[in-house]
């Protein structure tokens, strides 16, 4: 079975720029999360889809951040204008619908922000 | 809002000792609360529970969930070096699939 996959792996840019993320669910997990670690913390949730719907977007910071999932099946993450304290990881997860279950991981995108 | 404390922060062994990682938490609506491993990529799922009592099981880990205490304890056994990493605790609330974090435990076990 296919893991999550994320792109890009690493990512430099200046503060003020824009930059876009990757990611692909396992195939038949109605569920992605997109998540931001900074260095030291936990993941924090940014948004969650089920299929192409927004579950949960109550931590995004809508100024900046906007996440799409087309199709119900890969999605992007957009962050524009990039602030310095948007440097983290950016992980993607997804799981089965339903009652609890464990979320699948990507190996996330590395953000530098200069 | 949903809240999550592990402790300790970090912990230091040596190859063979046990150690125990605590789990507390806040939650509207409890489902379930997970257990995964983050070393240096994506964590990766470790345990799931759901009920008081029950200890899951998997080699030297174990952990067992106590809902009234609101509270989650994972144990590792004869640790090996294989084991350092930072192991993170989730609950799972109001919705199904929405996780909140803990910080994380980072155990380092040495030679």
């Amino acid at each position: 079975e296919a893991g999550v996959a994320q792109s890009p792996r690493y990512k430099i840019i200046e503060k003020r720029q824009s930059v876009a993320f990757w990611c692909n669910p396992i195939s038949g997990h109605a569920t992605l999360y997109w998540y931001q670690q900074i260095l030291g913390q936990g993941p924090k949730l940014l948004i969650q889809f089920q299929n192409n719907g927004v579950v949960d977007d109550s931590q995004l910071p809508k100024d900046r951040f906007s996440a799409e999932r087309l199709k119900g099946v890969d999605s992007t993450l957009k962050i524009q204008p990039a602030k310095l304290e948007d440097s983290a990881v950016y992980l993607c997860a997804s799981s089965w619908v339903g009652e609890a279950h464990e979320q699948f991981f990507g190996p996330g995108t590395r953000l530098t922000v200069l | 809002e949903d809240k999550v404390v592990q402790s300790p922060l970090s912990l230091v062994v040596h190859e063979g000792d046990t150690v125990t990682l605590n789990c507390s938490y806040e939650v509207t609506n409890f489902r379930s609360l997970l257990w995964y491993k983050q070393e240096k990529k994506a964590p990766t799922f470790l345990f799931m529970l759901t009920s008081s009592g029950i200890e899951k099981k998997s080699g030297r880990l174990s952990s067992i969930l106590d809902k009234k205490e609101l509270f989650s304890i994972l144990n590792i056994t004869a640790t090996q070096t294989g084991d350092s990493a930072v192991y993170l605790c989730a609950v799972s609330g109001k919705w199904a699939g929405k996780s909140t974090f803990g910080d994380g435990t980072t155990l380092t076990v040495k030679p």
